[in-house]
C-alpha cells in the first residue's frame, strides 16, 4: 500500500522567509503527485499538480518538485506571508489519491 | 457559489443513529469521492464513483454506504453511527480525462460528531 508522510508536521517561520515542505512516497508508481492547501474549517484547494513525467511546477511564489525515483517531493514557498499560514497536504495519485499527514505552517507577522 | 457543496457541515448525533451526509457539485464532473479525515492521519478514501452506475469501495468503506442520486450528487450514509466515526467529511469532484490529470476538487467539509 502506497505510504505518504510530511515532514515536519509543524513549522512556524518569521514574515519573508523561505521555506521547503518535504513529501516522500514508499511506491514510485504513480500518476502525479498534487500539492493541496487546507484551511480551517474550509476544504482543500488545490496548489500545484506535478505528472509523473515532469520535475517541477511553479505558480507565483510556489515551486514544487518531483524525483519519482527517490519517493520524494518538495513545496518551495518563496518569501512567506502571514495569508500563507494553512496546513499543507500532498497527495500521489495511482489507482486512488493517497494523502499525507499535512505540514502545519504558520508565518508570524 | 461554491461548486462542491456538503451538508450539513456540523452534526451531532447519538451512537447507533442512521446520518445521511450529502454532496452536491455545479462543476459537471462525472466522478466523486467521499473522504474522512482524523487528527494526526491523512485523507483516507471511503467509497468513489466514477459515474452514476459506477460505484466503487475505497480503503476504509467499512460501516458506510454511498447513493450516487445523479451526476451531480453523492451522498454518504452510516447506517449506524460508532463513536469511532466522529471525524472530518470531504466530498471532492474530478473530471473525467483521457491522461492522468485528475485534480480532485474539494468541498468545504462536514464536522461529525458521534456521542
Amino acid at each position: 500500500k502506497q505510504e505518504v508522510t510530511q515532514i515536519p508536521a509543524a513549522l512556524s517561520v518569521p514574515e519573508g522567509e523561505n521555506l521547503v515542505l518535504n513529501c516522500s512516497f514508499t511506491d514510485s508508481a504513480i500518476y502525479n503527485l498534487q500539492w493541496f492547501r487546507q484551511d480551517p474549517g474550509k476544504g482543500l484547494t488545490s496548489l500545484l499538480l506535478i505528472q509523473s513525467s515532469q520535475r517541477e511546477q511553479t505558480s507565483g511564489r510556489l515551486n514544487a518538485s518531483l524525483d519519482k525515483s527517490s519517493g520524494r517531493s518538495t513545496l518551495y514557498i518563496a518569501a512567506s506571508q502571514p495569508g500563507d499560514s494553512a496546513t499543507y497536504l500532498c497527495a500521489v495519485q495511482a489507482n486512488n489519491l493517497f494523502f499525507g499527514t499535512g505540514t502545519r505552517l504558520t508565518v508570524i507577522p | 457559489d461554491a461548486d462542491v457543496t456538503q451538508t450539513p457541515r456540523n452534526r451531532i448525533t447519538k451512537t447507533g443513529k442512521r446520518i445521511m451526509l450529502e454532496c452536491s457539485q455545479t462543476k459537471g464532473h462525472d466522478r466523486m469521492y467521499w473522504y474522512r479525515q482524523d487528527p494526526g492521519l491523512g485523507l483516507q478514501l471511503i467509497y468513489y464513483s466514477f459515474d452514476v452506475k459506477d460505484i466503487n469501495k475505497g480503503e476504509i468503506s467499512d460501516g458506510y454506504s454511498v447513493s450516487r442520486q445523479a451526476q451531480a450528487k453523492f451522498s454518504l450514509s452510516l447506517e449506524s453511527a460508532i463513536p469511532n466515526q466522529t471525524a472530518l467529511y470531504f466530498c471532492a469532484t474530478s473530471d473525467r480525462t483521457s491522461g492522468s490529470i485528475n485534480t480532485q476538487y474539494f468541498g468545504p467539509g462536514t464536522r461529525l460528531t458521534v456521542l
